[in-house]
């Protein structure tokens, strides 16, 4: 069971902006621990889009932009397209002794 | 170039054993801590272990894998391991290994995978 809540799905048309959040809680986002953001293809494994709440790895578009604030973190897309069709997952580090790295539940992302 | 490959996947009935491994290649693998992060057919993603660049001296489980699963590494060889005993249903996923991004520390950002490893427990 995850400890960050992302919403089931969010879709868009080309070129619009969209949000994805990633909502944790005082022993994960809200203790000040960073936020990493993934881009799953179907079939492929996850792609590192953004670490440390904002950075970008190199080759990663500046299309995607993440931030943090309180007990939350969010994904922004701008200038959607249609090759962004993926899940994407947040995650962070946790204090609860049953788990060192916590996944969000993930996010379908549909461009209309 | 930075390659991840993991092989040892496969079918096993439930109390069942079996060993994953991850060949790395393109970078400096005795610099970096590993994990292994599982994905559940269409499910999501499970952080379930960690080894840090050294070998035993810094290891953590999930509490979902603690004292069943055993994360080790071999330097020498640039390979990552994962040994799974007692195997459960609930096992089944997709194995994948991951490199942190950080080098001699963790920051829990996986910066590259491998392809992945199916295991399957089923009787």
């Amino acid at each position: 069971q995850s400890v960050l809540t992302q919403p089931p799905s969010v879709s868009g048309a080309p070129g619009q902006r969209i949000t994805i959040s990633c909502t944790g809680s005082s022993s994960n986002i809200g203790a000040g621990y960073d936020v990493h953001w993934y881009q799953q293809l179907p079939g492929t494994a996850p792609k590192l889009l953004i670490y440390g709440n904002s950075n970008r790895p190199s080759g990663v578009p500046d299309r995607f932009s993440g931030s943090k604030s309180g007990t939350s973190a969010s994904l922004a897309i701008t200038g959607l397209q249609a090759e962004d069709e993926a899940d994407y997952y947040c995650q962070s580090y946790d204090s609860n002794l049953s788990v060192l790295y916590v996944f969000g539940t993930g996010t379908k992302v549909t461009v209309l | 170039q930075v390659q991840l490959v993991e092989s040892g996947g496969g079918l096993v009935k439930p109390g069942g054993s079996l060993r994953l491994s991850c060949a790395a290649s393109g970078f400096a693998f005795s610099d970096y801590y590993m994990s292994w992060i599982r994905q559940a057919p269409g499910k999501g993603l499970e952080w379930i272990s960690l080894i840090s660049h050294s070998g035993p001296d810094t290891i953590y489980y999930a509490d979902s894998v603690k004292g069943r699963f055993t994360i080790s590494r071999d330097n020498a060889k640039n390979s990552l391991y994962l040994q799974m005993d007692s195997l459960r249903a609930e096992d089944t996923a997709v194995y994948y290994c991951a490199r942190d991004i950080g080098s001699v520390a963790t920051t829990g950002a996986y910066d590259y995978w491998g392809q992945g490893a199916l295991v399957t427990v089923s009787s």
